[in-house]
C-alpha cells in the first residue's frame, strides 16, 4: 500500500470553513493525486503533483487548492468548503511515471470522507 | 471524460471464472490498458495492465484483441472476496504523470 496515510479520516464542517486534507507517504514517491469519489461519477481527478512544489490541476480543480513542500506530503485545501465538496477524497502516488508508454501502479490511501453542512 | 465503456453490473457464482468485458474503441497505438477495483469504500487497488499482448498475473488474466478495441479481464476462480466494483482504464500521459480516467466500472458481485 505504499505506506500511505490520510488525515483526518472523517470530517464534518460547515458551509464556508477552510478544511485542509493531508496525505502522507513514506515510500518517496515523486507523484501524488488527490481524486474524489461520488456517486454516479466514480474518481475524478482533482490536482496532481509531479515533485516539490510542482503542482497541477485536473479535471474537477475549482474550488481547491494543493501544496506539496516535501516529497511525503500533499496537502488538498478547500478555502471556502461548500455542500457540493461533500464527498470521499482519496489520494495517491506513483514512484515513477516512467517512460512514455510504461507503466507504474498508482497505489490508493484508504480515503478522508467529508461532509459539509 | 472516460475512454472506456463497461457494463454496469455482473453476477458470477463462486468458483467459476468472472469475464468482465471493456470497450476501448478510441485507444491510441501507445496507450495501455489497466484494471483496478474497488472494494466497499476502500481506495482502489491495481490488478493488471497490459498494451498489445494477453497478460496473467497472480490475480488476474487480461485477454486484449488484436485491435486492441476491447479487452477482457478474467478472475480463474472467483471468490466471495472478489465482490468489488471494476474499473477499466486507458492511461492518458500529461507531462509524464499518470492520469488516470476512471468511468462508472463495472460492479461484480460474487454468488456462493
Amino acid at each position: 500500500d505504499a505506506g500511505i496515510t490520510q488525515s483526518p479520516r472523517h470530517k464534518v464542517t460547515e458551509t464556508g470553513t477552510p478544511v485542509t486534507l493531508r496525505c502522507h507517504q513514506t515510500e518517496n514517491h515523486r507523484y501524488m493525486y488527490w481524486y474524489r469519489q461520488d456517486p454516479g461519477h466514480g474518481l475524478r481527478l482533482i490536482h496532481y503533483s509531479y515533485g516539490v512544489k510542482d503542482t497541477d490541476k485536473g479535471e474537477v480543480s475549482d474550488g481547491y487548492s494543493v501544496s506539496r513542500s516535501k516529497t511525503e506530503d500533499f496537502l488538498l485545501t478547500l478555502e471556502s468548503a461548500t455542500s457540493s465538496q461533500t464527498s470521499v477524497y482519496f489520494c495517491a502516488t506513483v514512484m515513477t511515471s516512467g517512460r512514455f508508454g510504461s507503466y507504474n501502479e498508482q497505489f490508493f490511501g484508504p480515503g478522508t470522507r467529508l461532509t459539509v453542512l | 471524460d472516460a475512454k472506456t465503456t463497461q457494463p454496469p453490473s455482473m453476477d458470477c457464482a463462486e468458483g467459476r471464472a468472472a469475464n468482465l468485458p471493456c470497450n476501448h474503441s478510441t485507444i491510441s497505438g501507445n496507450e495501455y490498458v489497466y484494471w483496478y477495483r474497488q472494494i466497499h469504500s476502500q481506495g482502489p487497488q491495481y490488478i493488471i495492465h497490459g498494451l498489445k499482448n494477453n497478460e496473467t498475473n497472480e490475480m488476474a488474466s487480461l485477454i486484449i484483441t488484436e485491435d486492441r478495441k476491447s479487452s477482457t479481464l478474467i478472475l480463474p476462480h472467483a471468490t466471495l472476496r472478489d465482490t468489488a466494483v471494476y474499473y477499466c482504464i486507458v492511461r492518458d500521459v500529461i507531462q509524464g504523470a499518470q492520469k488516470l480516467v476512471f468511468g462508472q466500472g463495472t460492479r461484480l458481485t460474487i454468488n456462493p
